[in-house]
């Protein structure tokens, strides 16, 4: 199972958008709505953002939004604030063993 | 305070054995699916194994099968992975990570170091 692909890096100033790709096969993004996603900062553990596409759990700013289209699944950042560099993470449940898989990742610089 | 605390992390010879462990608390242990997560230095995050809450079905990443076995002691609230035969390539941060949001992870450790090298 080949991780899910996402751009190394994305960049914006405070206040702008930036939006993380996701992109897989039909075989796990394209036919599940079962994408995650997940900040990490250096140096610290994963926190989820995003479950099934486009829920936010409790306490995540409303600032981030989920999206997909075919077998592309992406994360939106709006407001840009320098807390938010980090790193980002997608993840999918997929249809063969061993059904589970995590993105590339991508690194949000706040410039 | 939901929580999971791991351990049992440290260095190894390649070909060795180690054991990790990751303690919950705070929540329904015995009701959730665990993972195991890994992030090797420098580099992304890597889905490792699972195990359903009654500890019957279990998964790998085709890099771990038949080396690493994960399993779990529902009364002491305890995730383990047992690696063996273990490489310079499984060198990595292991987080325990519980799947208490639909199809994803809502809860970390802060992960255990595993480094293996001669």
């Amino acid at each position: 199972q080949s991780a899910l692909t996402q751009p190394p890096s994305v960049s914006g100033s405070p206040g702008q958008s930036v939006t993380i790709s996701c992109t897989g096969t039909s075989s796990d993004v394209g036919s599940y709505n079962r994408v995650s996603w997940y900040q990490q900062p250096p140096g610290t553990a994963p926190k989820l953002m995003i479950y099934e596409v486009t829920n936010r759990p409790s306490g995540v700013p409303d600032r981030f939004s989920g999206s997909k289209s075919g077998n592309t699944a992406s994360l939106t950042i709006s407001g840009l604030q320098a807390e938010d560099e980090a790193d980002y993470y997608c993840f999918s449940y997929t249809s063969s063993s061993p059904f589970n898989v995590f993105g590339t990742g991508t690194k949000v610089t706040v410039l | 305070e939901v929580q999971l605390v791991e351990s049992g992390g440290g260095l190894v010879q390649p070909g060795g054995s180690l054991r990790l462990s990751c303690a919950a608390s705070g929540f329904t242990f015995s009701s959730q699916w665990m993972h195991w997560v890994r992030q090797a230095p420098g580099k992304g995050l890597v889905w490792v194994s699972v195990i359903k809450p009654d500890g019957s079905t279990t998964n790998y990443a085709d890099s771990v099968k038949g080396r690493f076995t994960i399993s779990r002691d529902n009364a002491k609230n305890t995730l383990y992975l047992q690696m063996n035969s273990l490489r310079a390539e499984d060198t990595a941060v292991y987080f325990c990570t519980r799947a208490g949001a639909p199809y994803a992870f809502d809860i970390w450790g802060q992960g255990t170091m595993v480094t293996v090298s001669s």
